[in-house]
């Protein structure tokens, strides 16, 4: 089936440092699976941070910034400058056709803590 | 406003005794889905749901069922519930299509002591 690997569980980062979140992925279908980001504050739903369902495309959203990169099928999040505001649990997630519908599929989550 | 709502947010019950978790959306989205959250292991499946009546199970269905008898309701059905189904559930919808945003609800912590 399909799967999302995310290898941090929890980062460290000093504010204005800049951030990286690993995620690879290996999707069933013949195609390619469109790529996304979520991300969950503290006592909040997860929501959506970034997409990008294009492969070799960007997609960016407050700051942050994930390139679709089939090759290594990878969906990287990168940030210049974190904020103490962007301390929370990050998703990478993929989207893929199954025997019914479309489904999506998460990661393990990143947690972020920034440091003032 | 888009919104899904899960009720109850906290739930305590015993081992053995039966749980329903609700939850609703107000955008008319075809699926909806139950996931549920353990440390360490992010989000797994429980139950995906096309649309009203057309229930698919996710990755890890044993021990739970689903309703969904209107497109804006989905419950989730714990009967006999045990210790290890102790986590935090989420609730989601979408439109359905690859490419759309899946919208969560802000949790229920079920513990089950």
């Amino acid at each position: 089936g399909d799967s999302v690997t995310q290898t941090e569980g929890q980062v460290t980062v000093s504010e204005s440092k800049s951030l990286i979140i690993n995620c690879t992925y290996s999707a069933t279908s013949i195609g390619y699976p469109n790529l996304f980001w979520y991300v969950r504050y503290p006592g909040e739903g997860l929501q959506l941070l970034l997409k990008v369902i294009t492969a070799g495309q960007k997609g960016s959203s407050r700051g942050f910034e994930a390139t679709y990169n089939k090759e290594a099928t990878s969906f990287h999040l990168q940030k210049a400058s974190v904020q103490e505001s962007d301390s929370a649990v990050y998703y990478c997630a993929l989207s893929d056709r199954g025997n019914m519908g479309y489904k999506l599929t998460f990661g393990t989550g990143t947690s972020l803590l920034v440091d003032p | 406003d888009m919104k899904v709502t899960q009720m109850p947010r906290y739930l305590i019950k015993r081992m053995g005794e039966n749980v329903l978790l609700e939850c609703g959306q107000d955008m008319s989205h075809e699926t909806m889905y139950w996931y549920r959250q353990d440390p360490g292991l992010g989000l797994q499946l429980i139950y995906i749901s096309y649309d009203v009546d057309s229930n698919s199970e996710g990755d890890i269905p044993k021990g739970y069922r689903v309703s969904r008898k209107k497109r804006e309701h989905f419950s989730l059905i714990l009967d006999s519930a045990k210790t290890n189904q102790t986590s935090v559930y989420f609730c989601a919808s979408s439109s359905g299509t690859a490419n759309t945003e899946v919208f969560f609800g802000k949790g229920t912590r079920l513990t089950v002591v």
